[in-house]
């Protein structure tokens, strides 16, 4: 089954401390992104990569950073220098269907700081 | 102004009715457009694309207004698994997607 898969689910950890978001994918995509979406509100883009050892900020990178050692992987750690981290972040990948660059995302990570 | 604007609604509907919403977006540039729902507290998920003559799936049908840079969603004979928020998904061809903040339909039975 290709997919994406995120991990873990729910994530809890102290204030001060660096965390990692795992994000893999299988369906051989070479475009990679990271949102954020705070209660109610819309995506927000944090990072993205169109290939292999590239990536660039979105609109609210700072705090954040990421790496693309691997096409199939595309971690997100959480630094101490994001104020608020508390939020759902969602991985998401895409290749070309016809024209349209549609992107499929995956479940989701719960992060929550306290 | 944002580049993608949603009624954040909620659309509170009986069951069978048709809905309709529309989204708005700033770039003329726009290249692709998209519709995509998200169930309450879980990923969003492709709907349909959009497309300029407008398509139709099911009970889905999305339609395109490049001169009026709008983009609209219509359902009919809603269904109770219909409720969740359904969010405007624009393509720029600069990065990413550009997603609108979502409008809340809740069909009521």
């Amino acid at each position: 089954d290709g997919g994406i898969t995120q991990s873990p689910k729910y994530l809890f950890r102290k204030e001060g401390q660096n965390v990692t978001l795992s994000c893999e994918q299988n369906l051989n995509h070479d475009a990679m992104y990271w949102y954020r979406q705070d209660p109610g509100q819309g995506l927000r883009l944090i990072y993205y990569s169109q290939i292999v050892n590239d990536f660039q900020k979105g609109d609210i990178a700072e705090g954040y950073s990421v790496s693309r050692e691997k096409k199939e992987s595309f971690p997100l750690t959480v630094t101490s220098a994001q104020k608020n981290p508390t939020a759902f972040y969602l991985c998401a990948s895409s290749a070309l269907e016809g024209q349209a660059p549609v992107q499929y995302f995956g479940p989701g990570t719960r992060l929550t700081v306290t | 102004r944002k580049e993608v604007e949603q009624d954040p609604g909620p659309f509170n509907v009986p069951e069978g009715a048709t809905v309709a919403f529309n989204c708005t977006y700033s770039n003329s540039a726009s290249q692709s457009f998209f519709w995509y729902r998200q169930d309450c507290r879980k990923e969003p998920k492709l709907l349909m694309s959009v497309y300029s003559s407008g398509n139709e799936d099911g009970r889905f049908t999305a339609q395109l207004n490049r001169a009026s840079q709008y983009i609209s969603l219509l359902i009919r004979d809603s269904k109770l698994s219909d409720s969740a928020t359904y969010l405007c998904v624009v393509d720029t061809g600069r990065r990413a997607l550009t997603f609108g903040s979502g409008t809340r339909l809740q069909v009521q039975p």
